[in-house]
Formats: C-alpha cells, structure tokens, sequence
C-alpha cells in the first residue's frame, strides 16, 4: 500500500531561521500531495496542495516542490514565526483508491 | 473557508454499546471519508464514501463500523458494539472531488470505557 515518510518527529527552531521538513512518499500510481497543518485541539487545515512536477505551491511563506524523481515533497519556509508552531502531516492521495495517506507528522516548536 | 461540522464534540460511552458520530459535511462536496487519530498518534485513513457507497476502507474499519449519509443528511460513522481500543478522536472530512482538498471537522473526542 501506499507509505509517507516524514524523518522529523520533533523539530526546534529558533524564530527567523529557515525551516525545511522532510517528506518521501511511495505509491503505485502518481500520487497528488499535499501539507496538512494541524495546532493543539483542532481540526487538520490545508497547507500546501502539488500536482504536477515541478510546481511549486506556497502558502503562508511556507512552499514546497514536488520531485517524482526522487519521490520528495519537502516543506519549506525562509524565515520561520512564533507562530508557525504546530503539527505538520505530508499526505498523498492514491487517485486510484481515494485514500489519502498520512506520515507521522512532525511536530515544529518555533522558540523566541 | 469551507466548514465542516462533527456533533458530537465529546462522547464517553460503556463499552459494547452502540455509538453514531455525526458529521455536517461541505454543502457541495460529493466525498466523504472518516479518519481516526488516537492520542499522540497520526492520523489514520478508515474509510471514504461517494455516490452512497463506500469506496475504500482501511484495515482499522472493522466489521462493527459502518457509514451511510441517508438522504444527503449527515454522513454517519457508527460503531456496533464499541470497544476500548476504540477510543481515539475521530475526524470527517469532505472534499468536492476525489483528490480535492480535504475539509477537515473539528473531531468528536470518543472515550469508551
């Protein structure tokens, strides 16, 4: 079945350094992907939607790309804020089955 | 943005009896799918639901789950009998097409004791 990898359980920062968290995915069909965002007691928001390589999608100065070549869609942002702290799931949707599949999430802890 | 709602936001129940989460999905949106998330864990796909059936579940859907959405109303998941290992926060979600962005409700928080 379909598998996303995310290698960063927990990721520190402190606030005005760049941010990059990592994810790999593997599937038997060209997967759309996307980055969810999810804070303390809420519903997982959007973040982030690919489609096609090559595209590079931001939202919220957050951006990533996607490499079918390397089957990555890494998340990333300049200059990361307080107020970024929150937990991030990569996700690919099997456009065969519908399922969309999680990674383990990363949780970022943005500090002063 | 678009708002999905889940009643109820909290339910504790005995184990081995039935519970019905509730979800309000998108007005317009034709797919619906439940994922269950337990604490501290990721999230995990159970099920999704187009054109009155179900489409795709996971291995966590178990014989005792089922959904339906009678009559364009509430897409309902419903667990019959519950278990312990059935509690966990479980979350709608709804999208206009398959691969669309997936409008997330705020999760009914279900403790089986």
């Amino acid at each position: 079945g379909d598998s996303v990898t995310q290698t960063e359980g927990l990721v520190t920062l402190t606030e005005g350094l760049p941010v990059m968290l990592n994810c790999t995915y593997q599937s038997t069909y060209s997967p759309f992907l996307f980055w969810y965002v999810q804070h303390l007691n809420e519903a997982p928001k959007l973040l982030l939607k690919s489609f096609t390589d090559n595209k590079r999608p931001e939202h919220q100065g957050f951006h990533a790309t996607l490499h079918k070549s390397s089957s990555s869609f890494h998340l990333q942002k300049s200059s990361a804020q307080l107020s970024d702290s929150a937990l991030y799931y990569c996700a690919s949707y099997n456009t065969n089955t519908g399922k969309l599949t999680f990674g383990d999430g990363t949780v970022l802890t943005v500090k002063p | 943005g678009p708002k999905v709602l889940q009643i109820p936001s909290h339910q504790i129940i005995d184990m081995g009896q039935m519970v019905t989460l509730n979800c309000d999905p998108v007005s317009n949106h034709l797919y619906f799918y439940w994922y269950k998330q337990i604490l501290g864990q990721q999230m995990e796909f159970l099920v999704n639901f187009y054109n009155g059936k179900v489409m795709e579940k996971s291995k966590l859907f178990k014989d005792q789950f089922s959904v339906e959405r009678p009559d364009g109303s509430y897409f309902t998941l419903k667990i019959q009998p519950t278990a312990l290992e059935d509690s966990a926060v479980y979350f709608c979600a709804s999208s206009l097409l398959g691969g669309d962005t997936q409008y997330f409700g705020p999760g009914t928080r279900l403790l089986v004791l």
